[in-house]
């Protein structure tokens, strides 16, 4: 089965400085791994995503994460964070056997103080 | 980029009513779209995965005679919520696979059931 963690409920960083929100997995075959951002009562955007190759994979935003299957771990980062960098941010994962929806994490608020 | 709108993005009506949400993928099509459900602040539980030209596979525990799934096109998928009780209001997220297996999703449907 299909899973994914986000062990943080809440992250809080000072604007400027580096970021990090947590995200593990389990999978039975590849991972197929994303990351989403939300703001209040909207849908979610796409950040950016791992299928193969690089383990160091950019995205929207300024954003990045890093593919470690050694650890199972697909942490999103940013090197230095905006005060609209606060939202919430899930991570999701899809076996590439299984073929099925992405399954969520429970989400991470992020919160940047000026 | 890839779009999908979803509409309408907030309903509110009377206990008993049913309600129909839409879903079109704007700029690709979509062979698979997915209907989830959020409650506040909470993760995206996935109700049931929609197949274009076939019937829709749901979630255990998601009452199929309950939320209609109907993905008649490759570019539009609707769920319609049947007899809504208070108990149905939610935030309703749709989304939809393009061809690069990323998932796009709508902005969501905030249901409010008197």
């Amino acid at each position: 089965a299909q899973s994914v963690a986000q062990p943080e409920d809440q992250v809080n960083v000072a604007e400027g400085n580096p970021l990090t929100v947590k995200c593990t997995y389990s999978v039975s075959g590849n991972p197929y791994l994303f990351w989403y951002v939300q703001y209040p009562n909207r849908g979610l955007q796409f950040l950016l995503k791992y299928i193969t190759g690089d383990n160091l994979v950019k995205g929207s935003y300024g954003f990045e994460a890093e593919f470690n299957k050694s650890q199972t771990s697909f942490h999103l980062k940013k090197p230095s964070a905006l005060v609209s960098d606060s939202a919430l941010y899930f991570c999701a994962v899809r076996d590439d056997q299984a073929g099925t929806a992405l399954i969520f994490g429970k989400g991470t608020t992020l919160s940047v103080s000026s | 980029g890839a779009v999908v709108s979803q509409h309408p993005s907030r309903v509110i009506c009377k206990s008993g009513t049913s309600v129909k949400i839409e879903c079109r993928s704007l700029d690709f099509q979509a062979t698979t779209m997915f209907w989830y459900r959020q409650f506040p602040k909470q993760s995206l539980m996935l109700m049931a995965t929609s197949n274009e030209g076939s019937k829709a596979t749901y979630e255990q525990g998601v009452e199929k005679d309950k939320f209609l799934i109907n993905h008649a096109s490759l570019t539009l998928s609707t769920l319609t919520v049947t007899s809504a009780h208070p108990e149905d209001s939610s935030f309703y997220i749709c989304s939809a696979r393009a061809p690069d297996r990323t998932q796009h999703f709508g902005d969501g449907t905030r249901l409010s059931i008197l």
